[in-house]
């Protein structure tokens, strides 16, 4: 299984500013997911990240608010932009394996104030 | 949009007791996995069960898949209170789908020591 690393692990930012989600993942993928879990809830999916090519978001979610760099097949960052106390949520990053396995990362928790 | 919904929301047992969570979806899919989540903390993945699998068992877990009713089962045996987490079945369609996954709303279990 793919052991899958995020920084930071958690963070409290105040509103109006931007954070910068680092997923660092041991071994080549194709396709990095993206997902949120607000409060309480279940995981929705934000985006799909794959190497030289834009992500794809859900619906939902814009580019310019949750923007992916993509840069090798072992890295993936999300920022979530122009901060709201509603984006207060823990941030997951994900991968496939060769068995149609999807494994996360430990997720980030983000507090906006 | 979740597809998966799962039921029972919450689940209080005691120690040593079987725990029983069922999960439903909509649409046709290519897999089902079922994921732990400790304390909003990352997902540990548990087990996949394919779309033309019927049973698995991992350990003290057994997970059922009935594709003409569209329903999952996850059993855990003998409890411990260790077992205390949220879980939740995610399906994915298959690659013509993207290969993402779509969760459930998910099942509070406490194990009473």
């Amino acid at each position: 299984s793919a052991v899958i690393s995020q920084k930071p692990s958690r963070d409290i930012c105040q509103r109006g500013t931007s954070l910068t989600i680092q997923c660092q993942v041991d071994s080549q993928v194709t396709m990095m997911f993206w997902y949120r879990q607000q409060p309480g809830q279940s995981l929705t999916l934000i985006a799909t990240a794959n190497q030289g090519s834009e992500a794809t978001y859900e619906s939902g979610f814009v580019i310019d608010k949750f923007p992916i760099s993509r840069p090798n097949l072992t890295f993936s960052t999300l920022t979530v932009s122009n901060m709201s106390p509603e984006d207060s949520s823990i941030y997951l990053c994900s991968v496939w394996d060769n068995y149609n396995e999807q494994f996360f990362g430990p997720g980030t928790r983000l507090t906006v104030l | 949009s979740q597809q998966g919904e799962e039921d029972p929301q919450a689940l209080s047992i005691q120690e040593g007791e079987n725990a029983t969570m069922n999960c439903s979806y909509k649409t046709s899919i290519n897999n089902l996995q079922w994921y732990r989540q400790n304390s909003g903390r990352g997902l540990v993945h548990l087990i996949l069960i394919r779309s033309n699998e019927r049973e698995k068992h991992s350990g003290r877990l057994r997970v059922t898949l009935d594709t003409s009713k569209k329903s999952s089962s996850l059993l855990i045996t003998a409890s411990r209170a260790a077992d205390t987490a949220s879980y939740f079945c995610a399906t994915d369609g298959g690659y013509n789908a993207g290969n993402m996954l779509t969760f459930g709303g998910g099942t509070r279990l406490m194990v009473k020591p």
